[in-house]
Formats: C-alpha cells, structure tokens, sequence
C-alpha cells in the first residue's frame, strides 16, 4: 500500500458549503496531483504541484483550488460546492527527478463527494 | 477522450482464461504505465515501459507497446477472480511534464 492518505472518504454535502478535501503523503514525493473521476469514466487532471509553494491548473477546468505549503499536504478546496461538483476525487504523489523519464504516481483511495 | 480509446470497454472471462486490453493514444510518448482500479478505490500501477522497448513482464502481466501504431496491449495471463477490477493506460508525453493522460479504461470480470 502506498502512503497516501485522503479524507474524509465519503462526503456528502448540501449546495453552497464550502469544503476541503485533505491529501497527505510520508513518502516525501515533490509531485502531487489531483484527478477527478465520473463513475465508469477516464481520471482527468484537475491540479498539480511541482513542489512547495507550486501550483498549476490541470487539464480539465475546474473551480476548485489548491494550496502546497508543505511537502506532505495537498488539500483541494471548493468555496460554494453545487451539484455538478459531485465525483470521485485522486489524490496522487510521485517523485521528481529531472530528466527522469519513470513518473510512476502513487495514489489515495479517493473521496467520493455527493452535493445535493 | 484525452488519450484514445482503449478496448474493449468491457470484458468477462472465466477463471484461468487470457484477458487482453488494447489501448490506443494520440501523440508522442515518454513512457506508457497501465494502472488498476478496484471498485471505488485508487489506482495501482502496474507497470511502466518506455518509448524505446517494445514488450515487457511482470509476473502474470505482459506490456506490448507499438509506437508506430500508437499502441499498447495488456495480457493478463491464466486469469484470477481476484483480477477483476478496471484497468487504465496512462501516457506521459515527451515533454516530460510529469503529467499522466489516462485512457477510458477496460473493465474486467473474472469469474470464478
């Protein structure tokens, strides 16, 4: 099991609250992702981090946003969630190296969020 | 889709059987990794090979990569129930940006 932990789990939320997921890994991995998943679907990146203080909108807009102060949190947070926010949300890390061509990500079990 | 279409969307085998998974994408690659997914959980990588290679083994597992055709196969050998899950090929373009592109995913019944 990889050292990559997310919370809560299961969330489920009513329109207009503000929420954050947590994401935390002890592997001390510079990267960090997060994706989000539709039931059945393909991940999409939605943000990553280079390192501390480093922060890039992934490929899919999204109207969360991310904080990276410390090398071991990546929360992801949402200031007014709606229903179309509803999905599974990865949490990933994974070494850098530059010039390394080996990017394997190690990911956390996910936080399935339902906003009603 | 980002990446291409990976094939078939859906497959149900009986135990013992071969499964393969083809997956299909778009631009020039750094290096192609096939993850799994159990039910409602995070992906587990599976195993990486790169532009260069054409196939590669782990255990039960065998990675074939064509890049003329812009492909890859995942061959899951004498199959256990404990496989079923769903499988994903994510690439990393040349650019090395660190940034995986998923595929739509292939999902996989092993009946026992």
């Amino acid at each position: 099991e990889a050292d990559i932990y997310q919370t809560p789990r299961y969330l489920v939320i009513g329109t207009g609250k503000k929420i954050t997921l947590e994401c935390s890994q002890t592997m001390g991995h510079d990267k960090m992702y997060w994706y989000q998943q539709d039931p059945g679907m393909e991940l999409h990146l939605i943000h990553y981090s280079y390192g501390v203080n480093s922060t890039e909108k992934g490929d899919l807009s999204s109207e969360s946003t991310v904080s990276r102060i410390r090398t071991e949190h990546f929360p992801l947070t949402l200031e007014s969630a709606r229903p179309s926010h509803t999905s599974q949300y990865l949490c990933a890390s994974s070494e850098y190296s530059r010039g390394s061509s080996y990017n394997e990500q190690f990911f956390g079990p996910g936080t399935r969020l339902t906003v009603l | 889709s980002q990446q291409g279409e990976e094939d078939p969307q859906a497959l149900s085998i009986q135990e013992g059987e071969n499964a393969t998974m083809n997956c299909s994408y778009k631009t020039s690659i750094n290096n192609l990794q096939w993850y799994r997914q159990n039910s409602g959980r995070g992906l587990v990588h599976l195993i990486l090979i790169r532009s260069n290679e054409r196939e590669k083994h782990s255990g039960r597992l065998r990675v074939t990569l064509d890049t003329s055709k812009k492909s890859s196969s995942l061959l899951i050998t004498a199959s256990r129930a404990a496989d079923t899950a769903s499988y994903f090929c994510a690439t990393v373009g040349s650019g090395n940006t660190g940034k995986l592109i998923f595929g739509q995913g292939t999902t996989l019944q092993v009946k026992p």
